[in-house]
């Protein structure tokens, strides 16, 4: 198993450009999630996921969008890049145990900067 | 919303020394799940607890829960450099998978 594969690794985007960021798991997991990772900020949610086409807003949303056609795929949008969205993502998924999620699996990350 | 507050922000120890770090919730927690994040790396899932009282244990490595599910603690015995990194809790949520983290406890172990 590859377990969370995230695209790209690193990316520099310029203000008002939009992208994708892929993030793929083969461990048939329903919950997935999308994080951002400031410095002295910790880990901060942005959108999750309990199962193909159902997802729901974090705490930190805004400028993000996601979708979850199937199970394995969870892209994040990034509709129009702001120097404020240059962070480290992490995309994340769970299998279900008890009724929910249950210990994360993380992707290595995609380094974003925004110029 | 839900907070989960951490401390200390900073621990360093000399190798051989414990560590200790705190996670404090005003409300109660369904579970509590602990990760460790190696410098340049990403969160890796530790240890979740679901259970009142619950104790949990890793090699040196052990985990706990408080009785009113308000808190939790992880503690290292005799770390070593390996143990660097930063470790953060997070609140388990609710069924719909929403995992809020703590703000970590960086470890810096000197040799």
């Amino acid at each position: 198993n590859a377990g969370v594969t995230q695209t790209p690794k690193f990316q520099v985007l310029k203000t008002g450009q939009s992208m994708t960021l892929q993030c793929a798991q083969d461990m048939n997991h329903e919950y997935m999630s999308w994080y951002r990772q400031d410095p002295g900020m910790g880990l901060r949610l942005i959108h999750y996921s309990v199962g193909a086409g159902i997802t729901d807003q974090g705490e930190v949303p805004n400028g993000y969008n996601v979708s979850r056609s199937t199970t394995e795929d969870f892209p994040l949008r990034l509709l129009s890049a702001a120097p404020s969205q240059t962070s480290v993502y992490f995309c994340a998924s769970s299998y279900s145990w008890q009724g929910g999620p249950y210990g994360y699996t993380f992707g290595s990350g995609t380094r974003l900067t925004v110029v | 919303g839900q907070q989960v507050m951490q401390i200390p922000q900073y621990q360093h120890v000399q190798e051989g020394e414990d560590f200790t770090t705190y996670c404090n919730s005003s409300t109660t927690l369904s579970n509590i799940q602990w990760y460790k994040q190696r410098p340049g790396g990403h969160p890796v899932f530790l240890i979740q607890l679901v259970k009142s009282g619950e104790v949990k244990k890793q090699k040196r490595l052990t985990f706990q829960f408080g009785e009113a599910k308000k808190n939790s603690s992880l503690h290292i015995t005799a770390t070593q450099t390996t143990d660097v990194g930063t470790y953060f809790c997070a609140d388990g949520g609710t069924s719909y998978g929403k995992l809020t983290f703590g703000q970590g406890t960086i470890l810096t172990v000197h040799p």
